[in-house]
């Protein structure tokens, strides 16, 4: 069916508000990766989800980032009292395995977000 | 943090002409990929070397791998100005708990192809 899809496209938000970001995964891939884009760079690993377990959060880069999948497949991206600095892209993939061999990641558009 | 830094970080050059980007990283790999990126169609895996492999192609791409280096090129032979938009380099530790694929980035060269 369709490829990963994300929402909003595009969120302007004033410091110190919440928002929420989501992520539609392909139907039925097991992996899903949340990445933070700033403006210029490569995308950064954020945390990992194989089904609605979170494996790894290593990249969140503070307490008010947090991320969910319940259910094992819609995926939401949390930040708390947003600041400057988590202006980006936030962009979120989805993949069908989760063995050691390779199993490519099919990419989102992103969510643009800017924290006035 | 970035694992992968590109060379250059920007090109131009004319429609026909090849295009050759170069991207060196830090750590042991399991596979090196290559993405492209643009406003248009987001981020798109273009190819995947294993990290026992040393050259592979793919239509008008060709990469090639020197671990003994760590470093990567990616060679795009007869530009087009739909080849414009910005290409990143990545690698996969893997052997992770899970079995997944950690994924690292580069910082991207960004590639203007004139018509």
């Amino acid at each position: 069916g369709a490829g990963v899809s994300q929402s909003p496209r595009y969120k302007v938000a004033k410091r110190g508000q919440d928002v929420a970001l989501r992520c539609d995964p392909i139907s039925g891939h097991v992996s899903l990766f949340w990445y933070q884009q700033a403006l210029g760079q490569g995308p950064e690993f954020l945390t990992y989800f194989q089904n609605e377990a979170q494996l790894d959060k290593s990249g969140l880069p503070s307490d008010r980032f947090f991320a969910e999948r319940p259910e094992g497949s819609v995926s939401t991206l949390k930040i708390q009292r947003t600041q400057q600095e988590d202006s980006a892209v936030y962009l979120c993939a989805s993949s069908s395995g989760t063995s050691g061999s390779y199993n490519e990641q099919f990419f989102g558009p992103g969510t643009r977000l800017t924290v006035l | 943090s970035q694992q992968g830094e590109e060379d250059p970080q920007a090109l131009s050059i004319q429609e026909g002409e090849n295009a050759t980007m170069n991207c060196s990283y830090k750590t042991s790999i399991n596979n090196l990929q290559w993405y492209r990126q643009n406003s248009g169609r987001g981020l798109v895996h273009l190819i995947l070397i294993r990290s026992n492999e040393r050259e592979k192609h793919s239509g008008r791409l060709r990469v090639t791998l020197d671990t003994s280096k760590k470093s990567s090129s990616l060679l795009i032979t007869a530009s087009r100005a739909a080849d414009t938009a910005s290409y990143f380099c990545a690698t996969d530790e893997g052997g992770l708990s899970g079995g997944y694929q950690k994924v690292t980035f580069g910082t991207g060269t960004k590639l203007q192809v004139i018509p």
